[in-house]
């Protein structure tokens, strides 16, 4: 079984700071991972995903993520927030192995403060 | 690309009554999921279908819950009767046929049950 944890319901960050959202996964074989960002009242969006190769992935609006195998980790970050950047993050996981079906975690509500 | 098509984005209904969703997936994606959003459960997925054929039904919460793709330009979820405990937002996603292809999602559907 495939899962994902997000140890932060929310998350609080001055405008300008560096921002982290946290996830951690558990699969069987080797993951998938993504980001996705939902604005309210809207469908969530695809940030960044990992498939294989560098642990440092670059996506959308100027979030990357890491990678991290030995940690089973694949942290949302970036180096300056921005008030737009308030939204709901979900971090997803796949199993290599299995078929499309993305586990999501519960969330992290990102809050930036002007 | 006009991106995933849902309809209606709200509807308030009572309960008793039966309530269709439908989805029009991005052109080319063969897999096609329904999940629904509430604050209480986060994001769960319903069902998925991949060219066409119902693959995983496992998260449809009982029988009155039933989804549909009769051809690859269309699906609709099916809730009858309906409950005040159906009350959520569903979304429908879809991707391409590729083992890394990312997931897309609609703007959901916003259902009310009195």
């Amino acid at each position: 079984a495939q899962s994902v944890a997000q140890p932060e319901d929310q998350v609080n960050v001055a405008e300008g700071n560096p921002l982290t959202v946290k996830c951690t996964y558990s699969v069987s074989g080797n993951p998938y991972l993504f980001w996705y960002v939902q604005y309210p009242n809207r469908g969530l969006q695809f940030l960044l995903k990992y498939i294989t190769g560098d642990n440092l992935v670059k996506g959308s609006y100027g979030f990357e993520a890491e990678f991290n195998k030995s940690q089973t980790s694949f942290h949302l970050k970036k180096p300056s927030a921005l008030v737009s950047d308030s939204a709901l993050y979900f971090c997803a996981v796949r199993d290599k192995g299995g078929y499309q079906k993305v586990t999501f975690g519960t969330g992290t509500k990102l809050q930036v403060i002007p | 690309d006009a991106g995933v098509i849902q309809s209606p984005r709200h509807e308030v209904t009572e309960m008793g009554q039966e309530v269709t969703l439908r989805c029009k997936p991005i052109s080319g994606h063969n897999s096609l999921f329904w999940y629904r959003q509430t604050m209480m459960r986060g994001l769960e997925l319903l069902i998925y279908f991949n060219n066409n054929v119902p693959i995983d039904d496992s998260g449809m919460p009982e029988d009155r819950f039933s989804a549909k793709m009769p051809n690859a330009s269309f699906s609709t979820l099916k809730i009858q009767p309906s409950e005040p405990r159906d009350s959520a937002v569903y979304f429908c996603a879809t991707a391409g046929i590729g083992a890394t292809d990312t997931q897309y999602f609609g703007p959901g559907t916003r259902l009310t049950v009195l």
